[in-house]
């Protein structure tokens, strides 16, 4: 059963934390990505990753930091320099078409992260 | 940044009426992709339309992609129900990381039994 898979679906953090969030594919797909998406908004992009131990920041990067130590897995810490991490994460990954980029992104089903 | 503004930013119809949403994006593109979003969970892939097409369809959906304009439209006929959700478009910019999806701010759609 492919697919991708984000976990946990609900995390409550401490102000200060920092916490990892995970996401594993089973797609045999070289890029991942991680998004943010706040409350009404649109997704925006915070890493992504086209092969392994490589990763490029994103559009809002700051306070986060990323690992690809191996294909299937690219977690996403939120590190206590983030100073609204209160969001909607959501990993994605997608084959890599060097040629074209004509391919779609497959996504998980999202964390909910919420600082107390 | 965000690359698409999509318009309207919501939308409500009655069951079996047609839904447009609009989608402006900024740069040159390799392609277009409409996402759907069900609330609070990930995104679907739609359709994905190439820099060199100018209309695409699959089901009830059709795709225009105008890029002397740089807008594209995704029309949903005969709507139902459970097409309520929120659309996104995404593009991959020409020239840039192969894969990367730049996202518009979406379109919220209801749709009234």
């Amino acid at each position: 059963d492919g697919g991708i898979t984000q976990s946990p679906k609900y995390l409550f953090r401490k102000e200060g934390q920092n916490v990892t969030l995970s996401c594993e594919q089973n797609l045999n797909h070289d890029a991942m990505y991680w998004y943010r998406q706040d409350p009404g908004q649109g997704l925006r992009l915070i890493y992504y990753s086209q092969i392994v131990n490589d990763f490029q920041k994103g559009d809002i990067a700051e306070g986060y930091s990323v690992s690809r130590e191996k294909k299937e897995s690219f977690p996403l810490t939120v590190t206590s320099a983030q100073k609204n991490p209160t969001a909607f994460y959501l990993c994605a990954s997608s084959p890599l078409s060097v040629r074209s980029g004509n391919t779609e992104a497959f996504f998980g089903q999202g964390t909910r992260l919420t600082v107390v | 940044s965000q690359q698409g503004e999509e318009d309207p930013q919501a939308l409500s119809i009655q069951e079996g009426e047609n839904a447009t949403m609009n989608c402006s994006y900024k740069t040159s593109i390799n392609n277009l992709q409409w996402y759907r979003q069900n609330s609070g969970r990930g995104l679907v892939h739609l359709i994905l339309i190439r820099s060199n097409e100018r209309e695409k369809h699959s089901g009830r959906l059709r795709v225009t992609l105008d890029t002397s304009k740089k807008s594209s439209s995704l029309l949903i006929t005969a709507s139902r129900a459970a097409d309520t959700a929120s659309y996104f478009c995404a593009t991959v910019p020409y020239g840039g990381a192969t894969n990367k999806l730049i996202f518009g701010t979406g379109t919220l759609l209801a749709v009234q039994p």
